[in-house]
């Protein structure tokens, strides 16, 4: 399983675009990559999951360069509701995915 | 279908009582899994169901922890023999089967926080 690298916290304010990015140097040929927000007494929630270069959604960028060693969130304009852990994992269905390794994920303080 | 439902939020036990958690997943996904949380981490992998099947246990799931999944339906998480150790929130998700072009993302139930005392 492709182990993955995040920064422990990050400090933002209302408005503002954050961008969280995770390291996952030994990403395998099949894997995909999926971010989740956690906040407390809750479980995850799924963000975005993407391949290779660009996925957008509604709430969310995902940015994948060419190598895939690295990926990064893109959240515009955060608000105060967006304070939560983010997870990055990497996985796939030939990979043992379903074994998704969370580790800490990145904390997100969204100030006024 | 409001999600994954899971029974109950809160459980509080005496070491060395058995305790069964419910888990209830979305109907039209076939795998569900069962993880494990505790403060200031992220969700530890447990063990993994496709339809009624269990097809995977984490080393770290002691023989004091069993799931079953009738029917492939939904699941229960049994705890025997309760340890202060075993305090954690649980956390069930199911998702779709890879169709070989990536998962789909896992859809997470709140959770059963359960404290041993």
């Amino acid at each position: 399983l492709a182990k993955t690298t995040q920064p422990i916290s990050m400090d933002s304010y209302e408005g503002q675009e954050v961008n969280i990015t995770c390291s996952h140097n030994n990403i395998a040929t099949n894997d995909y990559i999926t971010w989740y927000q956690q906040f407390p007494s809750q479980g995850p929630r799924f963000i975005i999951q993407g391949y290779k270069t660009k996925v957008t959604n509604e709430v969310a960028s995902l940015f994948i360069p060419a190598d895939r060693k690295s990926s990064t969130l893109s959240l515009p304009r955060v608000s105060l509701s967006d304070t939560a852990v983010y997870y990055c994992l990497v996985g796939g269905p030939y990979t043992g995915g379903f074994k998704t390794i969370f580790g800490a994920g990145t904390r997100l303080f969204v100030k006024a | 279908d409001t999600g994954v439902s899971q029974d109950p939020r809160h459980k509080i036990t005496k070491r060395g009582q058995n305790v069964t958690f419910r888990c209830d997943p979305i109907s039209e996904h076939n795998r569900l899994y069962w993880y494990r949380q505790t403060l200031g981490q992220g969700p530890e992998f447990l063990t993994y169901f496709q339809n009624e099947a269990q097809l995977e246990k984490s080393r770290l799931l002691s023989d004091r922890f069993s799931a079953e999944r009738p029917k492939g339906s939904f699941s229960t998480l049994e705890i025997q023999r309760t340890e202060q150790g075993d305090s954690a929130m649980y956390l069930c998700a199911s998702s779709l089967g890879a169709t070989g072009q990536g998962d789909y993302g896992y859809t997470f139930g709140s959770g059963t926080r359960l404290t041993v005392v």
